[in-house]
């Protein structure tokens, strides 16, 4: 079945480490996205990439890096310089990045700082 | 730059009956999608439905359907018919200019038996 996967489903995270989220989907999709939600909160872009090798930062790129080397995998890479982790994480595709496209998600990772 | 505005935390409905969360948005652009969105507990993001600027029609997908009112700035969902598994976070969502969804802050819906 094609989908997003998303691991791991939680993460833990000491002070000063940098750890990396995994994104993979298998849809054939141009575009993905990086998303953060804090509780009892709407969803917040971190990073998107239109097509490979190409990405773009969102409304909270700063702590977070990201790659796009493959059209299925878009990993996370959440810093030591992002102060505030703890959050869930939320990774999307779509067909191409347009007005009419919906995105689809992944499961989601659980980060939390140890 | 691009708003979404939920003014509903959390609504309750009886279960069989029909219920309308709310949305504005705000937006110089001319051509922008709109999207409902559910994510339940286990945290998941179900799309639902969409409405295209330039479409004349309401959206319907099922039980789901849109209220476009372009003048007003609104696209609110109207679930009919409401079932426990109903129960959920539903956001509303708008393309920006940037091509990626700008989210409003959620409704939580309570279906009651």
């Amino acid at each position: 079945d094609g989908g997003i996967t998303q691991s791991p489903k939680y993460l833990f995270r000491k002070e000063g480490q940098n750890v990396t989220l995994s994104c993979e989907q298998n849809l054939n999709h141009d575009a993905m996205y990086w998303y953060r939600q804090d509780p009892g909160q709407g969803l917040r872009l971190i990073y998107y990439s239109q097509i490979v090798n190409d990405f773009q930062k969102g409304d909270i790129a700063e702590g977070y890096s990201v790659s796009r080397e493959k059209k299925e995998s878009f990993p996370l890479t959440v810093t030591s310089a992002q102060k505030n982790p703890t959050a869930f994480y939320l990774c999307a595709s779509s067909i191409v990045a347009g007005v009419n496209q919906p995105q689809h998600f992944g499961d989601g990772t659980r980060l939390s700082i140890l | 730059a691009q708003k979404i505005t939920q003014t509903q935390p959390g609504m309750f409905v009886q279960e069989k009956e029909a219920v309308t969360l709310d949305c504005t948005y705000d937006t110089s652009d001319q051509s922008y999608g709109l999207f409902w969105y559910k994510q339940p507990s286990s945290g998941e993001m179900i799309f639902l439905i969409y409405q295209g600027s330039y479409d004349e029609q309401n959206a319907t997908e099922g039980r789901y359907s849109l209220n476009f009112q372009k003048a007003r700035k609104s696209a609110n969902l109207v679930i009919s018919a409401s079932q426990l598994g109903d129960s959920a976070m539903y956001f509303c969502a708008a393309y920006t200019g940037r091509r990626a969804l700008t989210f409003g802050s959620g409704t939580r819906l309570q279906v009651q038996p």
